[in-house]
């Protein structure tokens, strides 16, 4: 079973922090790694990819991946209340008939002026 | 670039009838579609893969007698709910993911990212 982990939240940051989100997955022989962010009733939005070990940024988003302890982290600096939304995990996997993207549960992040 | 669009985006039945939803990628060649469902502050539930000209791969626990889908054409795979209940009121989005190297012209993306569209909120009263 794949699995994608998200802490659920809400993460509450000051306005102007950093905020920090974290996913964990199961399957070793992943890839390809995502985040997206999604507002309340709305569909999701890709912020970043990241593909390699280490860190990536765009902007005020860094995104880091750690293959080894199966871990991805997005951060946000300088902190902005537009940013408060639910930011999702995604990963790529390849199985016998396609290669799929799952998602984690999400993490609701609520930036406070 | 990688816009994909869904129509309708918000629809009322009544249980029993069947409803036709549409994606389609405005600017670049889909390859493979995907139907998601997410239920109220719950993640997205991938529900079928499909491919271009072929049938579609349904996801473990999905009906596929249910929910048809097809995928006639590059840029168009539609999801029909047949026969909805209350419970199938759900929003559904769409994502499309598009031929090697259309999709590598900067951005966030790389060539095997996923675009999704504005999704389609299902009523069945």
């Amino acid at each position: 079973q794949k699995e994608v982990e998200q802490n659920s939240g809400p993460l509450s940051v000051p306005e102007g922090a950093i905020a920090s989100l974290n996913c964990t997955y199961s399957d070793r022989g992943s890839q390809s790694f995502f985040w997206y962010r999604q507002y309340s009733g709305k569909s999701p939005e890709l912020i970043m990819s990241i593909y390699s070990n280490g860190d990536k940024e765009d902007g005020r988003f860094t995104a880091q991946l750690n293959k080894a302890s199966q871990y991805v982290s997005l951060l946000i600096r300088d902190s902005q209340p537009s940013d408060s939304a639910t930011y999702l995990c995604a990963v790529k996997w390849d199985d016998s008939s396609a290669s799929k993207i799952i998602f984690g549960s999400g993490t609701r992040l609520s930036i406070r002026p | 670039g990688a816009v994909v669009s869904q129509h309708p985006s918000r629809v009322i039945c009544k249980s029993g009838t069947s409803v036709k939803i549409e994606c389609r990628s405005l600017d670049f060649q889909a390859t493979t579609m995907f139907w998601y469902r997410q239920f109220p502050k719950q993640s997205l539930m991938l529900m079928a893969t499909s491919n271009e000209g072929s049938k579609a791969t349904y996801e473990q626990g999905v009906e596929k007698d249910k929910f048809l889908i097809n995928h006639a054409s590059l840029t168009l795979s539609t999801l029909t709910v047949t026969s909805a209940h209350p419970e199938d009121s759900s929003f559904y989005i769409c994502s499309a993911r598009g031929r090697t190297g259309i999709l590598t012209s900067g951005g966030a993306g790389g060539t095997d990212t996923q675009y999704f569209g504005p999704g389609t909120r299902l009523t069945v009263l």
